[in-house]
């Protein structure tokens, strides 16, 4: 079984969707949590990141952790056309910060 | 302001040929890594370096090696290609130090190498 679970779509929504991406994991020790962006053949940029539990929120972009529910969300409102792409959830633990990736979303906005 | 450097961009080998993935980045990084990226897979580590003169080895080692040349440069090396290394290859750095400590880690990778192994 894999650290981290992501459902990879695609997810096809009409522009303007309110969009909700998420990813669970089974490592508790996971205390850092992050959603890159990857466009098709380029490599994967930071989107955002969260410790612990919360939420945080940049712009039309809002994370979201539950570690109790080992549980985190990214949701896009307002989605645009340019907001199609792969959403990778990474994660690291406390003492040892290399990232553990999802698999990635594919998510298609449609005009 | 380059980022990260990876070269080359392509390269389709035979089973059995060796060849090497070189990464740069320019912005003073401490720790850089090679990663893997496969369909239904993400993105798996193969390999790290938490601070010049230092590797360890990630999730997926096995017929790879590495070499932390200085502080810029990481490369990724392939002795006996064999087709299930056929893969996207991204190297990425990040300011702190990928073996522990405070604060998010937070890496900046390059554009990617597609190897294609016949």
């Amino acid at each position: 079984q894999k650290e981290v679970e992501q459902d990879p779509g695609p997810l096809s929504v009409p522009e303007g969707a309110i969009v909700s991406l998420n990813c669970t994991y089974s490592n508790s020790a996971f205390q850092y949590f992050m959603w890159y962006r990857q466009y098709s053949r380029k490599g994967p940029e930071l989107l955002m990141y969260t410790y612990s539990s919360g939420n945080k929120e940049d712009g039309r972009f809002t994370a979201q952790v539950d570690k109790s529910s080992k549980y985190i969300s990214l949701f896009i409102r307002d989605s645009q056309p340019s907001d199609s792409a792969t959403y990778l959830c990474a994660m690291s633990r406390t003492g040892r910060r290399a990232l553990t990736f999802g698999s990635g979303t594919r998510l298609q906005v449609q005009p | 302001n380059a980022g990260v450097t990876q070269t080359p961009k392509f390269q389709v080998l035979k089973t059995g040929q060796s060849m090497t993935l070189q990464c740069a980045q320019d912005m003073n990084h401490n720790s850089m890594y090679w990663y893997r990226q496969d369909p239904g897979m993400g993105l798996r580590l193969i390999y790290y370096s938490a601070s010049e003169g230092t590797t360890d080895k990630g999730e997926v080692p096995n017929g790879y090696n590495v070499s932390r040349l200085n502080k810029r440069e990481f490369s990724l090396r392939l002795e006996s290609a064999a087709p299930s290394q056929t893969s996207v290859y991204f190297c990425a750095s990040s300011e702190n130090s990928a073996g522990g400590g405070t604060g998010a880690n937070v890496l900046t990778f390059g554009a990617g190498s597609r190897l294609t192994v016949l």
